[in-house]
């Protein structure tokens, strides 16, 4: 099983602070990772797929880049609606996996 | 406009069964793969099963041999057929359409609770 493990869990953050989240994968999955946004008593939505392609409707502060095993999501200048947890996950075999998830808390 | 739409969870008792239902508008379930994800209680999210266009399925060990995906496209709906239930499967059950590969359309979710 790939196990994808985000760094960090928790963070606070300030509107308009630049923020990056990490996932890492215990073996190298190509650019086979997409990102997620859930925000509180909503469900998933699709922010990044293969590791740095956007998503039509996505705000452009929104970016991703890596590969193999080491995956970013950078959020540039973040706004206040920002606030909610944000999964990685792999579909580069079976069983398909997510990260653990990190909530961002805006100040 | 794209929508899926999950129905059919509720309380059960330890060992009992539920069919879950993912009705899809604005696309056929049968061009795409199909995927059902739960999150238990304050927790992440698990992948459990998927379907794909040539009707393979998968499942996460977890609930292989207890679970079973389907889908009818006559009535365009995806399934998720639940038997002999634990407290460990309590969760919000969503149905997600794939598109290459990443979920790029899910349901609001239905709620699974498994209790005596």
């Amino acid at each position: 099983e790939i196990v994808l493990t985000q760094s960090p869990d928790f963070q606070s953050v300030t509107p308009k602070e630049k923020v990056t989240i990490t996932c890492r994968a215990s073996q190298t999955i190509g650019i086979s990772l997409h990102w997620y946004q859930q925000k509180p008593g909503q469900s998933p939505k699709l922010l990044i797929k293969y590791a740095s392609q956007s998503i039509s409707g996505v705000p452009s502060r929104f970016s991703g880049s890596g590969s193999g095993t080491d995956f970013t999501l950078t959020i540039n200048s973040l706004e206040a609606e920002d606030a909610a947890t944000y999964y990685c996950h792999q579909s580069s075999g079976f069983p398909i996996t997510f990260g653990q998830g990190t909530r961002l808390d805006i100040k | 406009e794209v929508q899926v739409v999950e129905s059919g969870g509720g309380l059960v008792q330890p060992g009992g069964s539920l069919r879950l239902s993912c009705a899809a508008s604005g696309f056929n379930v049968n061009t795409v793969y199909m995927s059902w994800v739960r999150q238990a209680p304050g927790k992440g999210l698990e992948w459990v099963s998927v379907i794909y266009t040539g009707g393979g399925t998968y499942y996460a060990d977890s609930v292989k041999d207890r679970f079973t995906i389907s889908r009818d496209t006559s009535k365009n709906t995806l399934y998720l057929q639940l038997k002999n239930l634990r407290a460990e499967d309590t969760a919000v059950y969503y149905c997600a359409r794939g598109s290459s590969l990443a979920f790029d359309k899910w349901g609001q979710g239905t709620k699974v609770s498994v209790s005596s």
